[in-house]
């Protein structure tokens, strides 16, 4: 089975730039989640779908985050504009939904805001 | 290189002996616990998950204690090898709404 895929792996980019992340959740998972990961931090939830609807979005920053998910199958994120303290691993991660609560997560886009 | 994890507790132990980790979780509301590995530039990995309906489950190598009356979870590794060198998190959610909060996690070394 192929796992949560993202891409790109690596980002680096200057304050004020407009950056994009792309996820490819696990065939047939109804829920994905981004997350962000702070050096040094557990993963906080950034927003978390429901197919292609947003089921929690409390913790965007909205005027500079957004998310979508169109046809409830991949997604992507963007920044725009980043600042530095943008600079963190943006995680992506499924679960089926209804039945299983057990999350897999992709590898991550290691973002760097100069 | 190292993408999580350098300012965290860490906890070295030698190699084949046991590991335990602690996790202490905030909302009481909670009922659903899981233990995640992160290894070095890769995402976190599902080890072991507990429901508040017990206080102990066991899988291959690993165990999950829940105690609700101090709301405090650990995990026990038996026989530490070094692939199980990594940054272990704790995460809590209420059954259903499929979300989790993260703890800020435990780096363990294994020692040969």
């Amino acid at each position: 089975e192929a796992g949560v895929a993202q891409s790109p792996r690596y980002k680096i980019i200057e304050k004020r730039q407009s950056v994009a992340f792309w996820c490819n959740p696990i065939s047939g998972h109804a829920t994905l989640y981004w997350y962000q990961q702070i050096l040094g931090q557990g993963p906080k939830l950034l927003i978390q779908f429901q197919n292609n609807g947003v089921v929690d979005d409390s913790q965007l920053p909205k005027d500079r985050f957004s998310a979508e998910r169109l046809k409830g199958v991949d997604s992507t994120l963007k920044i725009q504009p980043a600042k530095l303290e943008d600079s963190a691993v943006y995680l992506c991660a499924s679960s089926v939904g209804h039945s299983s609560e057990k999350l897999f997560f992709g590898s991550g886009t290691q973002l760097s805001v100069l | 290189g190292e993408s999580v994890g350098l300012h965290l507790p860490t906890l070295s132990v030698q190699e084949g002996d046991n590991s335990i980790i602690n996790c202490a979780y905030s909302n009481s509301a909670s009922d659903y616990f899981i233990w995640y590995k992160q290894e070095s530039g890769k995402g976190p990995q599902f080890i072991i998950d507990i429901r508040s309906n017990m206080d102990k489950r066991q899988g291959q190598r690993v165990t999950v204690l829940l105690n609700k009356t101090v709301k405090h979870l650990s995990l026990q590794i038996a026989a530490t090898q070094p692939g199980d060198s990594a940054v272990y998190f704790c995460a809590e959610g209420v059954s259903g709404t499929y979300k989790y909060i993260f703890g800020t996690g435990t780096r363990l070394k294994v020692l040969a």
